[in-house]
């Protein structure tokens, strides 16, 4: 398997811009996080899907930030419209969950900077 | 929900010595406690874990003890390498939430 697979490995946008970044998990894989990694707030989870489904969107900063996950093999985050506070590298990982806890698949990641 | 703290923030060992970093959780509840290695630049990456069923866990150089009763868990390196210099995470999962909530980081500099 070739791991998680994100898109794009880097973006480069302007405020006000749309923004949307795109996951692929690691095959039979039934759940995945999106985080958010920066300097000051370190990692921190996004959103949580289980079977395709949000468990858990509570980290979701605001209104201008969507997740989907309509199939088992494809999620997208997006952030419209896009501040400057948004600039961080954003990580998809992805996880076989029954019984208990197992270990955390994460992508390269996506580096966002707005300007 | 569940929070983890995390220290040092930043370790500065020379190579051959040992590195120890401290994790608290608040929940008792938690049930799984991964460690995380990531190098700059790069994604972290799963180096070893622990469920609360035991307390000790090695491989190789590295070791993590969990003391359930005081509610903390430590990773220890033993001849540290310039290649072990990294940011290390802990995280704590609520038993069957799935969701682990991270440290912040420890910063791990060997120096050769």
């Amino acid at each position: 398997d070739a791991g998680v697979i994100q898109s794009p490995r880097h973006e480069v946008t302007e405020m006000g811009q749309e923004v949307t970044l795109r996951c692929k998990p690691i095959s039979g894989h039934n759940s995945l996080f999106w985080y958010r990694q920066t300097m000051m707030r370190g990692l921190e989870l996004l959103i949580y899907f289980n079977n395709n489904v949000p468990i858990d969107d509570s980290g979701m900063p605001e209104d201008r930030f969507s997740a989907k996950m309509p199939n088992a093999s494809f999620s997208t985050l997006k952030i419209q419209p896009s501040e400057p506070r948004d600039s961080a590298v954003y990580f998809c990982a992805s996880s076989f969950t029954s019984g208990g806890d197992n270990e955390q698949f994460f992508g390269p990641g996506t580096r966002l900077t707005v300007l | 929900g569940e929070n983890v703290e995390q220290h040092p923030s930043t370790l500065s060992v020379q190579e051959g010595d040992s590195a120890v970093i401290k994790c608290t959780y608040s929940d008792s509840a938690s049930n799984y406690f991964p460690w995380y290695k990531q190098e700059l630049g790069k994604r972290p990456q799963l180096i070893i874990d622990i469920r609360s069923n035991v307390g000790e866990k090695k491989d190789q150089r590295i070791a993590v003890t969990l003391n359930k009763t005081a509610k903390h868990f430590s990773l220890h390196i033993t001849e540290t390498q310039p290649e072990d210099s990294a940011v290390y995470f802990c995280a704590a999962s609520l038993g069957g939430s799935y969701i682990p909530t991270f440290g912040r980081g420890t910063s791990l500099i060997v120096h050769p």
